[in-house]
């Protein structure tokens, strides 16, 4: 059975930083690309960031790029999500995500961050 | 980069079907694109993706009742013999070479 479960999530001033946490198992970790995927109180979902298999390339959205980096380890199976500066509205369920190309995707049950002081 | 578009709300009956859609943007129709469902209070659940053609890969456990169809930019999704447990969020999803967008969401209600 797949399973994505996210970790490292909480309550965070305004200008502090998270780092995001993402357990993978029950397929070849290695072989799938990854995304960090968001979900703002009662928005739609947004895409934050896209890492390829190897590590390189990585995508980040314009919202986040430059604050938030995505990062994998292949051996220990896991997904990262280093995130700076943040800001209220980096407040948001975030999810970590498989990605839905050949093969299908997988989402984990997200870990909400709140950024408030 | 693509834009993807959803109707805001849809409705049907118990029992009935409802075909859900997703329109690509210009001189994107022949992109792959993915369904996914969020009822509520829950994460999402990948159901399926297709591409111009056909359904490529369908999501684990995902009954039957859903199914895929595509007609130029547009992406279907059917949900035949509605049940009240299909009452949710629908999104689809798409990428570039650098980038991946979500459409709006279809809130669909079972009535």
């Amino acid at each position: 059975e797949v399973l994505l479960v996210e970790s490292g999530g909480g309550l965070v001033q305004p200008g502090g930083s998270l780092r995001l946490s993402c357990a993978a198992s029950g397929f070849i970790f290695s072989n799938y690309e990854m995304n960090w995927v968001r979900q703002a109180p009662g928005k739609g979902l947004e895409w934050i960031a896209y890492i390829a298999t190897s590590g390189s390339p990585m995508y980040h959205a314009d919202s986040v790029r430059g604050r938030f980096t995505i990062s994998r380890d292949n051996v220990k199976n896991s997904l990262h999500l280093h995130m700076n500066s943040l800001r209220a509205d980096d407040t948001a369920i975030y999810y970590c995500a498989r990605h839905s190309g050949y093969g299908g995707g997988y989402w984990g049950q997200g870990t909400l961050v709140t950024v408030s002081s | 980069q693509p834009v993807l578009t959803q109707s805001s709300s849809a409705s049907a009956s118990l029992g009935s079907s409802v075909k859900l859609t997703c329109t690509l943007s210009s001189g994107h129709s022949n992109y792959l694109i993915a369904w996914h469902q969020q009822q509520p209070g829950k994460a999402p659940r990948f159901l399926m993706n297709l591409d111009d053609n056909r359904v490529n890969d369908k999501g684990s456990g995902v009954p039957d009742r859903f199914s895929g169809s595509s007609s130029g930019a547009d992406r279907y999704l059917t949900i035949s013999n509605l049940q009240s447990e299909d009452e949710a969020d629908y999104y689809c999803e798409t990428w570039d070479t650098d980038t991946w967008v979500f459409g709006g969401g279809t809130k669909l209600t079972v009535l």
